[in-house]
């Protein structure tokens, strides 16, 4: 089973600035199927990125993500006040399918 | 619109069965496979199952391997989760999730969930 840890657990910045969340693989993640995933209170995911690096449907450019093999990362160019939520990354190339434990993005 | 709508949560004792639900709609059902995906209290997310477009290839999180059957009706557009010999550990909201594809694809709409508690 392949184990996703992100980083850091929690990331306390302000509206406007940058964020940069990690997800690093045990293993080599197949054919880049990495995902992520925002999710606020009482509310089921949304899909942000997958393939490493695609954004879904409807999201926003200020969203992007970028990895390979073990190592990958989602950037939030500039945080509005709706991107304040818990973060996860999936790998989906491998089954099991894992998630990673959850980044919490929070306002400063 | 995709709409997915899981039921069937509830209480039950340890040890006992359920079956949750999930009734799609606003899109052709029997071309994507789907997940079951769980989060317990305050805790993560922990992908469950997966079932591909036809219901004939099957996986399962090493936690619940061996219990938990996933299935499909495509005449329905129901999917299921067997859910049987069940621990207080499976206390946790279920989720249903749509495939980006037809077989494993990253999970790309999801249900509002449903709340399996296990408890005596």
């Amino acid at each position: 089973e392949i184990v996703l840890t992100q980083s850091p657990g929690t990331l306390s910045l302000s509206p406007g600035e940058r964020a940069t969340l990690s997800c690093r693989a045990s293993q080599r993640v197949s054919s880049g199927y990495l995902a992520w995933y925002q999710q606020k209170p009482g509310q089921a995911p949304r899909l942000l990125i997958y393939g490493a690096s695609t954004r879904a449907t409807g999201i926003a450019d200020r969203f992007s993500g970028s990895g390979s093999g073990t190592d990958f990362t989602l950037i939030i160019s500039r945080l509005e006040p709706e991107d304040f939520a818990v973060y996860y990354c999936q790998q989906y190339g491998s089954s099991p399918q894992t998630f990673g434990q959850g980044t919490k993005l929070e306002i400063k | 619109q995709v709409q997915l709508v899981e039921s069937g949560g509830g209480v039950v004792q340890p040890g006992r069965s359920l079956r949750l639900s999930c009734a799609a709609s606003g899109f052709t059902f029997s071309d994507y496979g789907l997940h079951w995906v769980r989060q317990a209290p305050g805790k993560g997310l922990e992908w469950v199952a997966l079932i591909w477009y036809d219901g004939e290839h099957k996986n399962y999180a090493d936690s619940v391997r061996g219990r938990f059957t996933i299935s499909r009706d495509n005449s329905e557009n129901t999917l299921y989760l067997q859910m049987n010999s069940l621990r207080a550990e499976d206390t946790a909201v279920y989720y249903c999730a749509r495939s980006r594809s037809y077989d494993y694809g990253a999970p790309d709409f999801w249900g509002q969930g449903t709340l399996v508690t296990v408890s005596s």
